[in-house]
C-alpha cells in the first residue's frame, strides 16, 4: 500500500489561506468518503482536525475545512496563525480493510 | 476523558521480540477498534494494524504482516502488539489510538521502539 501524496511544504503569512492536497487512488481516497486530516506539533501527538472528508470534531476551529474531488482531497486553513505552524497528515481508509497516511506536509507560517 | 497509555517500548536487539501494551480509560474499550501507528524519527506516519472492537477481524499494514500481531483484553481495557522478528526499520514510536468509523480520534502519547545491536 502506497503512501498518499502530499506536498513535503507549504507556507503562508498570517492571515491569509493555504491549501494542502492529498492524493490517493480510486482505492482509498477516491472510493471512499473517509478521508481524516491530523496536526501534528512537534513532540505531541497526532490531533484530528477534520473526520470524512469535510466534517470537524467538536473544539476544532472553523478555519480548518475539507474537501474532495476524485482521488485527491484537501485541507484549507484561513485566517493562518502562528499556532497553525505543524505537520499534517491526511488518511484514508482502503479497499483492503487498511488504513493509509500521506507523507506529510510541514506549513510553515511566516 | 479518553485516555491512552502505552507501555513496553524500549531497545531490543535485531530479531528479537517485543510487547506492547496499552490501558485505555474514559470510555467503553469493548465498544471501538483500535489502531497501532508508529513514526519513526524524524519521519511521518505510518499505520501499523487495527483490531476491531470484539477482537475477530484485524488488519495489518504490508511491512509488519506476519511479524507483528494485534490483539486485545476487552475484560482488562488493553490493546496488545506482539512485535515478532524485529528489523532496524522497526524502529519508532508507537501510538495506540481509538479507531472511529473511517479515522482516528483518540491518540495515546506514544512508545518508543528502538531496534538496535
Amino acid at each position: 500500500q502506497s503512501a498518499l501524496t502530499q506536498p513535503a511544504s507549504v507556507s503562508g503569512s498570517p492571515g491569509q489561506s493555504i491549501t494542502i492536497s492529498c492524493t490517493g487512488t480510486s482505492s482509498d481516497v477516491g472510493g471512499y468518503n473517509y478521508v481524516s486530516w491530523y496536526q501534528q506539533h512537534p513532540g505531541k501527538a497526532p490531533k484530528l482536525i477534520i473526520y470524512d472528508v469535510s466534517n470537524r470534531p467538536s473544539g476544532v476551529s472553523n478555519r480548518f475545512s475539507g474537501s474532495k474531488s476524485g482521488n485527491t482531497a484537501s485541507l484549507t486553513i484561513s485566517g493562518l496563525q502562528a499556532e497553525d505552524e505543524a505537520d499534517y497528515y491526511c488518511s484514508s481508509y482502503t479497499s483492503r480493510s487498511t488504513v493509509v497516511f500521506g507523507g506529510g506536509t510541514k506549513l510553515t507560517v511566516l | 476523558q479518553v485516555q491512552l497509555v502505552e507501555s513496553g517500548g524500549g531497545v531490543v536487539q535485531p530479531g528479537r521480540s517485543l510487547r506492547l501494551s496499552c490501558v485505555a480509560s474514559g470510555f467503553t474499550f469493548s465498544r471501538f477498534g483500535m489502531h497501532w501507528v508508529r513514526q519513526a524519527p524524524g519521519k511521518g506516519l505510518e499505520w501499523v494494524a487495527i483490531v476491531w472492537y470484539d477482537g475477530n477481524n484485524k488488519y495489518y499494514g504490508d511491512s509488519v504482516k506476519g511479524r507483528f500481531t494485534i490483539s486485545r483484553d476487552n475484560s482488562k481495557n488493553t490493546l496488545f502488539l506482539q512485535m515478532n522478528s524485529l528489523r532496524a526499520e522497526d524502529t519508532a514510536l508507537y501510538y495506540c489510538a481509538r479507531a472511529g468509523d473511517g479515522y482516528i480520534d483518540y491518540w495515546g502519547q506514544g512508545t518508543l521502539v528502538t531496534v538496535s545491536s
